[in-house]
């Protein structure tokens, strides 16, 4: 079946305008992860969501980022007047539970952002 | 907030060797996940470690879970270039908390 779709799946953007990245998850997936992997570096949590809801938005790592999901389906992460260090590969994950229940995660090929 | 060392950071192998990379926490797990990353891939889910002491495996792949659900170890029994990549443990650190922190990871490299 179809996997994890992102897209863009590269984004070259100037610093100080909005990107907005999308996600589709597996259907049926109620869990969606948003992480971000700056390049040699390991992953970092963003946000995740339990259906539309997000329960944890600590990993956000300022106010212009914000991310929303809409139907239980797809969401969007956007990224406010981009700066240089946001500059990473941004990978999304679902699950069809929650990982706490002990279910797998399935990522999505990223979106590699650029910000010049 | 939860913390996961991962070490070592690089491993080069020659092909056939075995490999070994371990990942530590200063607080109990509730469970642990490791993934493998391609070069220019993205991660992808090998195992789940739930219990205490539990050990999984396969094929060449030896995961096993600390009596204390503090560390974990990931060995690879005679690599192959097809084990190129980077391993990551990654962590919960609270049942109920959906917040998986990833270790720093191991680039293992082969040497054919």
């Amino acid at each position: 079946g179809a996997g994890v779709s992102q897209s863009p799946s590269n984004k070259v953007t100037e610093k100080g305008k909005d990107v907005e990245l999308r996600c589709d998850p597996i259907s049926g997936h109620t869990a969606l992860y948003w992480y971000r992997q700056s390049l040699g570096q390991g992953l970092e949590f963003l946000i995740y969501f339990q259906g539309n809801s997000a329960p944890d938005k600590s990993g956000l790592p300022s106010d212009r980022f914000s991310a929303e999901r809409t139907g239980g389906s797809v969401s969007t992460l956007t990224i406010q007047r981009t700066q240089q260090e946001d500059s990473a590969v941004y990978l999304c994950a679902s699950s069809r539970g929650g990982l706490a229940g002990n279910n797998e995660q399935f990522f999505g090929p990223g979106t590699r952002l650029t910000v010049l | 907030g939860q913390q996961v060392m991962q070490i070592p950071q690089y491993q080069h192998v020659q092909e056939g060797e075995d490999f070994t990379t371990y990942c530590n926490s200063s607080t109990t797990l509730s469970n642990i996940q490791w993934y493998k990353q391609r070069p220019g891939g993205h991660p992808v889910f090998l195992i789940q470690l739930v219990k205490s002491g539990e050990v999984k495996k396969q094929k060449r792949l030896t995961f096993q879970f600390g009596e204390a659900k503090k560390n974990s170890s990931l060995h690879i029994t005679a690599t192959q270039t097809t084990d190129v990549g980077t391993y990551f443990c990654a962590v919960l650190a609270n049942f109920g908390n959906e917040k998986l922190t990833f270790g720093t990871g191991t680039r293992l490299t082969i040497i054919p």
